[in-house]
């Protein structure tokens, strides 16, 4: 059973950093490209990037290419998202994605990162 | 960015009732190769946003046949054909022709 488990989220301040993991199991993790997608409060859900399989290559949205970075460690199964100078609209709900041919066919259960002073 | 406007933003049916949900894009999805990286999810209250449809037209895995998806170029559908509690939630269609891929603003499904 494909499974997506992401933790790390919290209560931050502003202008502080946070990274987020996402241990993945079920699947060969190695083998399939990821993603970052946040969900605001309002629902407004955002693709915020996605990283190749060997992790040698980073899409990002241009809004957010400057203070977010994607990561993965296949020998831990892990995807990383390191959020930098954290601002009050990054509040969200942020999900790992396995994606494949574009199609996100699996989403982690979400963690929630409340950006307040 | 492409801008995917969806309507209605809710949707009230009643059990066996079909009802369908629009979503126009703001530029075209069809890309030089000839395909529509047009997609839509359904969020259950309380869970994750879930794959309905890729490609705009073929059904993901598991998913039931009363769901079809249609359209071309900026102007695709998603079709309930007889709705069930279990589809009640969010439908978001999403897109990722352009990056970067961008989303739209859901629409709720709830019960007459």
């Amino acid at each position: 059973e494909v499974q997506l488990v992401e933790s790390g989220g919290g209560l931050v301040k502003p202008g502080a950093s946070l990274k987020l993991s996402c241990v993945a199991s079920g699947f060969t993790f190695s083998d399939y490209w990821m993603s970052w997608v946040r969900q605001t409060p309002g629902k407004t859900m955002e693709w915020i990037g996605d990283i190749k399989y060997d992790g040698s290559y980073t899409n990002y949205a241009p809004s957010l290419k400057n203070r977010f970075t994607i990561s993965r460690d296949n020998a831990k199964s892990t995807l990383y998202l390191q959020m930098s100078n954290v601002r009050s609209e990054d509040t969200a709900t942020y999900y790992c994605t396995r994606h494949i041919l574009r199609v996100f066919d699996y989403w982690g259960q979400g963690v929630m990162v409340t950006v307040s002073s | 960015d492409v801008v995917l406007t969806q309507t209605p933003s809710t949707l009230s049916a009643t059990i066996g009732q079909s009802v369908s949900i629009s979503c126009r894009s703001s530029q075209s999805l069809l890309d030089s190769a000839g395909n529509t990286y047009l997609y839509w999810y359904l969020q259950r209250p309380g869970q994750s946003p879930q794959l309905l449809i890729y490609l705009v037209s073929n059904l993901g895995s598991g998913v039931p046949n009363r769901f079809s998806g249609s359209g071309s170029g900026t102007d695709f559908t998603l079709k309930i054909s007889g709705v069930e509690a279990e589809d009640l939630g969010v439908y978001y269609c999403m897109q990722a022709t352009h990056a970067p891929w961008t989303f739209g603003g859901g629409t709720k499904l709830e019960l007459k």
